[in-house]
């Protein structure tokens, strides 16, 4: 079974704080994703990796930077915390041979 | 620019009846297409899939639809339990990594 974990399930930050969602696979899948969901918006694509090292910016990336050292592992980094980024945040990973996304739990971040 | 729209955010039907989600999509690049389902606190979970050489897909209580040239896919739930009761997520690819998501539609089935 493909397991994603995330490393908060609740987090509650101030504003202008530097806040890391971490997410690890355990399934060695290239492309790993970060994503928030908002009510009626969906889930809204912020950064996306198809290898270590590399990244590509999403849907909204503005406010967001992420990490990628290791492949089982992608870090999100908020560098200055604002009210609007308060979400649920969730990760997800793909080997390159499917189109599935597999996520994680999610991480419900407020930031007050 | 939602590429994705599902039209519908909430939908009741009673146990055992029949579910209709519905997915509009706008990018004609789109050639696969996903359901998911997501329970509160919990991750996404995977559902069905369709390709776009196909026009429909099934497996149990769940088939997918798709009609190329309306840009429209339908997922069916029957018969319909308690336990359906979910966000639906719709989601397209037009290769490459990433996927597309719709707004979600809330389903609520009614023992």
């Amino acid at each position: 079974d493909v397991k994603v974990t995330q490393s908060s399930r609740y987090l509650v930050k101030r504003t202008g704080e530097k806040v890391f969602l971490e997410c690890v696979q355990d399934m060695d899948h290239e492309n790993m994703f970060w994503y928030r969901q908002d009510p009626g918006l969906g889930l809204r694509l912020i950064y996306f990796s198809y290898d270590v090292k590399m990244k590509e910016k999403g849907d909204i990336p503005e406010g967001y930077s992420v990490s990628r050292e290791k492949k089982e592992r992608f870090s999100l980094i908020l560098e200055s915390a604002s009210t609007n980024q308060t979400s649920m945040y969730l990760c997800a990973s793909r080997g390159d041979s499917s189109y599935e996304q597999y996520f994680g739990p999610g991480t419900r971040l407020t930031v007050t | 620019d939602q590429q994705v729209k599902q039209n519908s955010p909430s939908l009741s039907v009673q146990e055992g009846r029949i579910s209709i989600l519905n997915c509009d999509y706008t990018n004609s690049m789109f050639d696969y297409f996903l359901w998911y389902k997501k329970y509160p606190a919990e991750g996404p979970t995977f559902l069905i899939s369709i390709s776009s050489i196909k026009d429909k897909n099934e497996d149990g209580r769940f088939t997918v639809f798709l009609n190329k040239s309306a840009k429209h896919l339908s997922l069916h739930i029957v018969p319909s339990q308690p336990g359906d009761s979910a966000v639906y997520f719709c989601a397209a690819s037009a290769g490459g990594s990433r996927l597309t998501f719709g707004e979600g539609t809330q389903l609520t089935v009614n023992p």
